[in-house]
């Protein structure tokens, strides 16, 4: 069963500095990976689509997959109050039901 | 912008009691989907379901229940409601189920005292 863990748990940087968040995962046929944010008591948002290995930009949000190690990590670029947040990975298994499993998510606190 | 649109989004019952939380979509969506995240944020799914098929997390309790009149919208009934049940709820579309990416609606905090 896969199996998705993400660090750090919480996370605090100044605004302008990059931040970096990271996601492991367990099942190396996975093929598919998304980064969702979750504002307080709002619902998910996806940031990021990612499906080879290498990067993928989206504005502030950077992706980076790399399948032979598990790890697949989201960079924001210049992050500002407005993204203190809690980031979720999510990763679909190849040849499954499709379904995302979800990590338990990185709070995200950025300071002006 | 929300397209996925979840009633009440806040809701404090009794042990026992039943519970209805509704869910529509204007995405055009074709697969809806029921999750659960507890308290340390852990999203697990409950349901997913397209108009040929209901899809049950096994470890779901059976006082849980989906409901659809059409594609658009995902009910979710609990018949008798326990403490372990507070939670946040949320609903979410995709186009297809095929790890297409998920609209989230904004959840449904369920409270059971």
């Amino acid at each position: 069963q896969q199996k998705v863990q993400q660090s750090p748990e919480s996370l605090t940087v100044s605004e302008g500095a990059m931040a970096s968040l990271n996601c492991t995962f367990s099942d190396g046929t996975s093929n598919n990976f998304r980064w969702y944010r979750q504002h307080s008591a709002k619902g998910l948002e996806v940031l990021v689509s990612i499906f080879s290995d290498g990067e993928k930009e989206e504005g502030r949000f950077t992706a980076h997959l790399n399948r032979a190690n598990l790890h697949v990590s989201l960079h924001i670029r210049e992050p500002q109050p407005s993204d203190s947040a809690v980031y979720l990975c999510a990763v679909v298994t190849s040849g499954g039901n499709y379904k995302p499993t979800f990590g338990k998510g990185t709070s995200l606190v950025v300071h002006p | 912008e929300t397209a996925v649109f979840q009633t009440p989004n806040y809701h404090v019952t009794q042990v026992g009691n039943e519970v209805s939380f509704n869910c529509k979509q204007t995405l055009g969506h074709d697969t809806m989907y029921w999750y659960k995240q507890d308290s340390k944020k852990l999203l697990k799914i409950m349901f997913s379901y397209n108009n040929k098929q209901l899809i049950v997390n096994e470890t779901v309790p059976r006082r849980f229940s989906p409901q659809s009149s059409d594609k658009a919208h995902l009910n979710l009934r609990i018949k008798s409601v326990e403490p372990e049940d507070s939670a946040v709820y949320l609903c979410a579309s995709s186009l297809q189920d095929s790890g297409n990416t998920l609209y989230f609606g904004e959840g449904s905090r369920l409270i059971v005292v």
